[in-house]
């Protein structure tokens, strides 16, 4: 059974800190890998889909990797802001279902 | 575009009586379509998926089903509300279950 675990539970950085986001998941078997974030009582933004023959995938000042044998991700955020506060979530797709992880609250202060 | 609607955002319901949530997508032809429950504090739990009209499948037992009754809109129920059935409920697509995923904006369910 796949199972996807996300550390830390809860990061607090300064504002302008760069700052790496962890998620790893028991069986390689995947199609893809996602990264969502939400902010409290919303529902979720997409913020980065890597296939699993991808090795990264960056949007602006976020880069996702992938190491699928190792079954590990790091969602990197440069240059934090204080409008980056909020929950991410990394999801893992298998047989077209999302299994997500219990997410990482951060909380970049000013 | 594509666009997801989930209605609606709030809702309060006593134990016992019915639910109805429903979802639609605008913009997009024979989405995968997924419902998930969000509980306090804990991560998504995939409750239905539903690769095409009529094709519902049932991730955990449960006092929910699900109904797809058009190609773009996907319906959440229950005959009788449990205490337990609160929470946050979401909507999402994606295009053959292989690409992004998308989610609508969810809706709080309290049952008292």
């Amino acid at each position: 059974k796949q199972e996807v675990t996300q550390i830390p539970a809860a990061l607090s950085v300064p504002e302008g800190e760069n700052l790496v986001l962890n998620c790893s998941f028991t069986d390689s078997a995947i199609y893809n890998l996602q990264w969502f974030r939400q902010d409290p009582g919303k529902g979720l933004t997409s913020l980065l889909l890597i296939q699993s023959s991808q090795r990264e995938q960056t949007s602006g000042r976020l880069n996702a990797s992938l190491d699928k044998s190792s079954g590990r991700s790091t969602l990197y955020i440069a240059a934090s802001q204080p409008g980056d506060s909020a929950t991410y979530l990394c999801a893992v797709n298998q047989g077209g279902k999302l299994i997500f992880g219990q997410g990482t609250e951060l909380s970049v202060k000013p | 575009s594509q666009t997801i609607h989930q209605w609606p955002a709030t809702l309060v319901q006593p134990v016992g009586s019915p639910l109805s949530l429903e979802c639609t997508v605008e913009g997009t032809s024979n989405p995968n379509l997924y419902w998930y429950r969000q509980a306090a504090g804990r991560g998504l739990q995939l409750l239905f998926y539903s690769v095409g009209i009529g094709q519902i499948s049932s991730e955990v037992p449960q006092n929910l089903s699900a109904s797809r009754p058009q190609d773009r809109q996907f319906i959440l129920s229950s005959k009788k509300l449990l205490l337990s059935d609160s929470g946050f409920y979401l909507c999402a697509w994606s295009v053959l279950g292989m690409g992004m995923a998308f989610f609508g904006q969810g809706t709080r369910l309290t049952v008292v």
